[in-house]
């Protein structure tokens, strides 16, 4: 099993640029959610998905959007890039959020 | 009040030893709880959840202490492979989907 897959793993953007973020998960897990990782922040979560079709936001979505077409995948948007915006991203899988989640290996995003 | 507060360390120990970290949430209604393990530029890995009863895998041991708020997590006879980042967990009690991240604790387990 690949678990949870992001790509890509670096990516450097100009400012006003936009990015999609891409993450598949092959666990059939029904949760799904996207994270920024800031030094003295910890984890933030930006939005989150609790099946195909449902999205929905965490505490700081603005600047990005995300769909959940599939169970499978979970992209994440990024519209117009911002130094702000540079950061590690994590997209997570759980069967449900009771159960724990799996991370995929991160995408580390440099804004200039 | 932090919703879920971590001592950040670093705790430095010694291989062998025993340490333990502790966490305090502030929700009550919280319900469910996780320790991960993150290690320098790497994903946060899944270490146990945490169970009213309190829970053991190997060396690891969590408690759970509703009426306190908080959790810890006991690791005996520290492996250099221990040294990591520790980040406590706790679930939104007012969304379940949500889950409430600790800042980490940092353990340097030393030869």
């Amino acid at each position: 099993n690949a678990g949870v897959t992001q790509t890509p793993k670096f990516q450097v953007l100009k400012t006003g640029q936009s990015m999609t973020l891409q993450c598949a998960q092959d666990m059939n897990h029904e949760y799904m959610s996207w994270y920024r990782q800031d030094p003295g922040m910890g984890l933030r979560l930006i939005h989150y998905s609790v099946g195909a079709g449902i999205t929905d936001q965490g505490e700081v979505p603005n600047g990005y959007n995300v769909s959940r077409s599939t169970t499978e995948d979970f992209p994440l948007r990024l519209l117009s890039a911002a130094p702000s915006q540079t950061s590690v991203y994590f997209c997570a899988s759980s069967r449900t959020g009771q159960y724990g989640y799996t991370f995929g290996s991160g995408t580390r995003l440099t804004v200039v | 009040r932090k919703e879920v507060e971590q001592d950040p360390g670093p705790f430095n120990v010694p291989e062998g030893a025993t340490v333990a970290f502790n966490c305090t949430y502030s929700n009550s209604a919280s319900q469910s709880f996780f320790w991960y393990r993150q290690d320098c530029r790497k994903e946060p890995k899944l270490l146990m959840s945490v169970y009213s009863s309190g829970n053991e895998d190997g060396r690891f041991t969590a408690q759970l202490n509703r009426a306190s708020q908080y959790i810890s997590l006991l690791i005996r006879d520290s492996k250099l492979s221990d040294s990591a980042t520790y980040l406590c967990v706790v679930n939104d009690a007012g969304n379940n989907r949500k889950l409430i991240w600790g800042l980490g604790t940092s353990l340097a387990v030393n030869p």
